[in-house]
């Protein structure tokens, strides 16, 4: 059974589309992650929710919209898609925001991979 | 801010070498270290941890110690092997909201 899971895989879209991608995990955790990977490898968090509201937000441009509609599930849907948002983006779970927790790992999907044509 | 720094890759090695990535911290507080592994086409794999200062985290013979006095968590491994090659990722976790703050990441590639 997969822990952390992505859909779609690979998107490919034109600039100035509206797209979505999905996460789901089963753990049962409390907190979900979005990441973003660049071309370079860097990864940088993007959002963080936990129990459906919203905890982190990176100073992502406001294009781009999570969305918890129960805490097993985190979206995140992007408006009017530019070049720059190509990237693989990662989704991730852990049992707990606060990080003083043994439990802090986080579990990573297997990511999608965004391009902007 | 919280920072993280790895040094560049690639790093290439032959089989049955000796690996150190070195990986060093800028933090308030004591946060928890980590390294992740990517490997080609897949996603990040928790490779080991260490929650406080001297503490060590060990996997698949990998280590890294937690060393509050020079700020670093240096990755090493006795003996690579082939199927090492990855992408391997130095992070600190925020104490507030637990976000990860990654370093740049560094290429391993090993040779047989």
């Amino acid at each position: 059974d997969t822990a952390v899971s992505q859909t779609p895989k690979y998107l490919v879209t034109q600039m100035g589309n509206d797209k979505s991608i999905k996460c789901e995990q089963n753990l049962g955790h409390d907190t979900m992650y979005w990441y973003k990977q660049d071309s370079k490898k860097f990864l940088k968090i993007m959002f963080s929710y936990n129990n459906k509201e919203l905890i982190i937000n990176e100073t992502v441009p406001n294009r781009f919209s999570p969305k918890s509609p129960d805490k097993a599930h985190l979206n995140l849907h992007i408006n009017s898609l530019e070049l720059g948002d190509s990237a693989v983006y990662f989704c991730a779970s852990s049992p707990s925001p606060w990080g003083r927790e043994a439990s802090n790992e986080q579990f990573f999907g297997p990511g999608t991979r965004l391009t902007v044509l | 801010g919280n920072s993280v720094t790895q040094m560049e890759g690639p790093v290439t090695l032959s089989e049955e070498a000796f690996l150190t990535i070195n990986c060093t911290y800028t933090a308030t507080g004591y946060p928890s270290l980590f390294w992740y592994v990517q490997y080609p086409g897949e996603g990040l794999q928790l490779l080991l941890k260490a929650t406080k200062a001297d503490d060590k985290g060990s996997n698949k013979g990998f280590e890294a110690t937690y060393r509050k006095e020079t700020t670093s968590f240096h990755l090493e491994k006795g003996s690579v092997q082939v199927s090492d090659s990855a992408v391997y990722f130095c992070a600190l976790s925020d104490l507030y909201g637990n976000k990860l703050v990654f370093g740049a990441g560094t290429i391993l590639r090993v040779k047989s």
